[in-house]
């Protein structure tokens, strides 16, 4: 079956621009998960939906950072103002939730440039 | 918050080796464990996941371990070749976030 699909595959903008990230998830998958992958910090956990609500949403770095989840299927990932620290692969997860493990399956991510 | 230690950072073996990849973190109550590939300019792909209740979980050549009591997983690969080159990447989770290790980066040669 289809995998976690993530659009678009790179993105490359100006600061101060803002960008929209999208996640389609593996279809029947409850839970949807947001990582960033940088070269110093490695991967780091953003957000957490369960549905269409996000229980945690502690690790956005700032509040330019927002997500929302509608149908509980697609994901987008906003970023306002963007910062040349902004730059990343943003990684979007998604699994079947507690009762199976937990197990998460990622998508191929979003290379993002900040210029 | 849990923390991960990949050992080593990096590896390079001939062709035919069978390897071990290790795995540390801080906090014993953790839900399961997950080990990952990526390969450059790609995404993860799940190897196996160990759930807190199990103690391994086996995918053809790939053997994980779990052992919470001292903190540590291990990979092991065995008949290395050279499609197995790539970073491995392992996350425990005491709840839904992964927190994962900065990874072994793996060289197998001909």
């Amino acid at each position: 079956g289809a995998g976690v699909s993530q659009s678009p595959s790179n993105k490359v903008t100006e600061k101060g621009k803002d960008v929209e990230l999208r996640c389609d998830p593996i279809s029947g998958h409850t839970a949807l998960y947001w990582y960033r992958q940088s070269l110093g910090q490695g991967l780091e956990f953003l957000i957490y939906f369960q549905g269409n609500s996000a229980p945690d949403k502690s690790g956005l770095p700032s509040d330019r950072f927002s997500a929302e989840r509608t149908g509980g299927s697609v994901s987008t990932l906003t970023i306002q103002r963007t910062q040349q620290e902004d730059s990343a692969v943003y990684l979007c997860a998604s699994s079947l939730g507690f009762t199976s493990g937990n197990e998460q399956y990622f998508g191929p991510g979003t290379r993002l440039t900040v210029t | 918050k849990q923390e991960v230690t990949q050992i080593p950072a990096a590896l390079s073996v001939p062709e035919g080796e069978n390897l071990v990849l290790n795995c540390s973190f801080t906090d014993s109550a953790i839900y399961n464990l997950q080990w990952f590939r990526q390969d450059p300019g790609k995404g993860l792909t799940s190897l196996l996941l160990i759930q807190s209740s199990q103690r391994e979980q086996t995918s053809g050549r790939l053997n994980a371990s779990l052992d919470k009591s001292s903190g540590r997983s291990t990979l092991y690969i065995a008949a290395s070749q050279p499609g197995d080159s790539a970073t491995y990447l392992c996350a425990a989770t005491s709840g839904y976030a992964l927190n994962f290790g900065k990874g072994t980066s793996l060289l197998v040669t001909p």
